[in-house]
């Protein structure tokens, strides 16, 4: 069983510039995380969906950052326009339901210059 | 608010001897508890769980404690080995079971040959 892909997995742009992050969870899980690692500090929540819908967007930092879950599978993670400290490492997760496992993808390196 | 955080950034440890990794959370409330390690270019990976209701759990050389009295968790990894450097998160996961993971800083583990 495939499990938690996230593309690309370094990504370096310029400031002012466009990136999205994809992330494709485990087949059949319903709920889908985002987190953010940011130079060495913990791993910060960014947002959780259920299916498609968004359940918590709690800890996005700010209407530059915009995540999608169209149909329920894979999500993606838009940041337009990068700034200097949105570098860090972004993690998806997914889990099929509550007080389960939640698995983790091998992250995608930001870093905007 | 809610955080979970650690005593140590770092802990080296030689090889063979058995190393504990110490976690504080805040949130009386909190039900659900995660060890994750975090290999160099990996997601967190799932170590071992322990729900409010138990004190103790253990794994293979791995072994969790909770104690709710202080808010305080610690993993034990016994007869570490080379493949255990890495970073160690804790985690509490909310009251439902499928919420946000709060992480804590994460403690980096040295294994000396």
């Amino acid at each position: 069983e495939a499990g938690v892909t996230q593309f690309p997995s370094h990504s370096v742009i310029e400031k002012g510039q466009t990136v999205t992050l994809r992330c494709d969870p485990i087949s059949g899980h319903d709920n889908l995380y985002w987190y953010r690692r940011v130079m060495g500090k913990e791993i910060k929540f960014l947002l959780h969906f259920v299916k498609e819908s968004k359940q918590d967007e709690s800890g996005m930092p700010n209407n530059r950052f915009l995540a999608e879950r169209t149909g329920g599978t894979y999500s993606t993670l838009k940041v337009q326009p990068a700034e200097l400290e949105d570098s860090g490492v972004y993690f998806c997760a997914s889990r099929s339901g509550a007080n389960t496992e939640a698995f983790f993808g091998q992250g995608t390196r930001l870093t905007v210059v | 608010g809610e955080s979970v955080g650690l005593h140590l950034p770092t802990l080296s440890v030689q090889e063979g001897d058995n190393s504990i990794i110490n976690c504080a959370y805040s949130n009386s409330a909190s039900d659900y508890f995660i060890w994750y390690k975090q290999e160099s270019g990996k997601g967190p990976q799932f170590i071992i769980d322990i729900r409010s209701n138990m004190d103790k759990r253990q794994g293979q050389r791995v072994t969790v404690l909770l104690n709710k009295t202080v808010k305080h968790l610690s993993l034990q990894i016994a007869a570490t080995q080379p493949g255990d450097s890495a970073v160690y998160f804790c985690a509490e996961n909310g009251l439902f079971g499928n919420e946000k993971l709060t992480f804590g800083t994460g403690t980096r583990l040295t294994i000396i040959p």
